[in-house]
């Protein structure tokens, strides 16, 4: 069973539309994570959420908007997709915010058009 | 936030030669964890290294947290250790704070 599971695995939509991708880890684990890699390979996290608190929030345009239903799933709204948000988009979790050995999902390669 | 260096950039390796990874972190770190992404976009975790020395089967780290480093090691590379290998670093509230990696590419 995959630990991390993201769905879709790629998305390619039209500028100004809205979009989710959704996150669920099956590990038991406190924390997720948010991470957006560009097409230079840079991976930079994006949100952190400790058993569904928001914990860290990086600079990140208030377009993306994380929601955790329960500390099992983590998922990514971003409303009025740009250019500049195509990139891949990877959910992570670990056991605890301090005991953060990072377990990636397969991630979400997302392309606007 | 703090800097994290990786060298070298890229390398490239006929299949049997050894190899060393190096990152280097503007400040010392709480945990240090090296990370390969496969061709396929994969990540998966290879140590978490905050001190000392690990093994796991060809590959090695090492971390001198009081000199700011760590290193990974590939001994007998073979091709399915292409990709690219990140080394990640967070200090006080835990943030990771990536590198932005070493593309290896081994030859057969």
């Amino acid at each position: 069973d995959t630990a991390v599971s993201q769905t879709p695995k790629y998305l390619v939509t039209q500028m100004g539309n809205d979009k989710s991708i959704k996150c669920e880890q099956n590990l038991g684990h406190d924390t997720m994570y948010w991470y957006k890699q560009d097409s230079k390979k840079f991976l930079k996290i994006m949100f952190s959420y400790n058993n569904k608190e928001l914990i860290i929030n990086e600079t990140v345009p208030n377009r993306f908007s994380p929601k955790s239903p329960d500390k099992a799933h983590l998922n990514l709204h971003i409303n009025s997709l740009e250019l500049g948000d195509s990139a891949v988009y990877f959910c992570a979790s670990s056991f605890t915010l301090a005991k953060n050995i990072q377990y990636f999902g397969a991630g979400t390669r997302l392309s606007v058009l | 936030g703090i800097q994290v260096e990786q060298s070298p950039p890229d390398l490239i390796l006929q299949e049997g030669a050894n190899s060393t990874l190096r990152c280097n972190f503007s400040d010392s770190v709480n945990n240090l964890q090296w990370f390969h992404q496969n061709p396929w976009g994969q990540l998966i975790n290879l140590f978490y290294i905050p001190s000392g020395t690990k093994q796991n089967g060809r590959l090695s780290a090492t971390t001198v947290a009081t000199e700011r480093y760590s290193l990974l090691y590939i001994s007998s590379s073979q091709t399915t250790d292409s990709g690219v290998y990140f080394c990640a670093g967070a200090v006080g509230s835990y943030i990771p704070t990536f590198g932005r990696g070493t593309s290896l590419i081994v030859h057969p």
